[in-house]
């Protein structure tokens, strides 16, 4: 893998539903995998940043998972409200450590 | 801490007139960044700095557009001459060192007719 690359592209759920999505990014010189969730019209707001192989955040409903040997990380988001619908950014940071490199994000929206 | 400020919030300018982007990074962030959101390209860097010094500007896009940071408190981007295409949303980020996350300013809203 070249790039950060997210999957769903995009995703609709039920108000209630559990829902999860990826992100794939090169695992050489890997430093860091941060992920932020962006509303319409607003900025993107950082969730986590996970920086070793098998860590686990989480915020409330929503959690992160991260492998850097593979190279991909899952956030889950558990019981998804309305207020949940935003784009989910993920990006990886090289060894330097403050360079992002964004992955296309997966825009999730949540019917009531 | 007021966040990342940034200035103006919305942009609207003709064709071939300069503009000037600011940001003011939140106290104590030693890394500075600017991007640009487009419909086509999504968020791409286009430049940074650490401690007011600039590290990569390889996203620039071209030669009408440069940045500077004079002090850790502020810093510009500035289109000269700027063309219909750089219409954007322009945001500004900051980060302590390392393992930060970075905290984007609402971004500046630009329209070149």
């Amino acid at each position: 893998i070249l790039n950060v690359e997210q999957s769903p592209q995009s995703l609709h759920v039920q108000e209630g539903d559990s829902t999860n999505f990826t992100c794939s990014f090169p695992s050489s010189n890997f430093y860091a995998l941060h992920w932020y969730r962006w509303e319409t019209a607003k900025s993107p707001e950082a969730l986590f940043v996970m920086t070793l192989n098998g860590d686990e955040k989480k915020k409330g409903r929503i959690s992160a998972t991260l492998n850097t040997k593979e190279g991909y990380s899952y956030l889950y988001i558990k019981g998804s409200q309305p207020e949940d619908s935003a784009t989910y950014l993920c990006a990886r940071t090289n060894n330097a450590g403050n360079m992002l490199t964004f992955g296309g994000g997966t825009r999730l929206m949540v019917k009531p | 801490d007021a966040g990342v400020i940034q200035s103006p919030r919305h942009e609207v300018t003709e064709m071939g007139q300069e503009v000037t982007l600011r940001c003011k990074p939140i106290s104590g962030h030693d890394y500075l960044f600017w991007y640009r959101q487009t419909m086509m390209r999504g968020l791409e860097l286009l430049i940074y700095f650490n401690n007011n010094v600039p590290i990569d500007d390889s996203g620039m896009p071209e030669d009408r557009f440069s940045a500077k940071m004079p002090n850790a408190s502020f810093s510009t981007l500035k289109i000269q001459p700027s063309e219909p295409r750089d219409s954007a949303v322009y945001f500004c980020a900051s980060s302590a060192p390392r393992r930060g996350a970075q905290y984007f300013g609402p971004g500046t809203r630009l329209l070149v007719l």
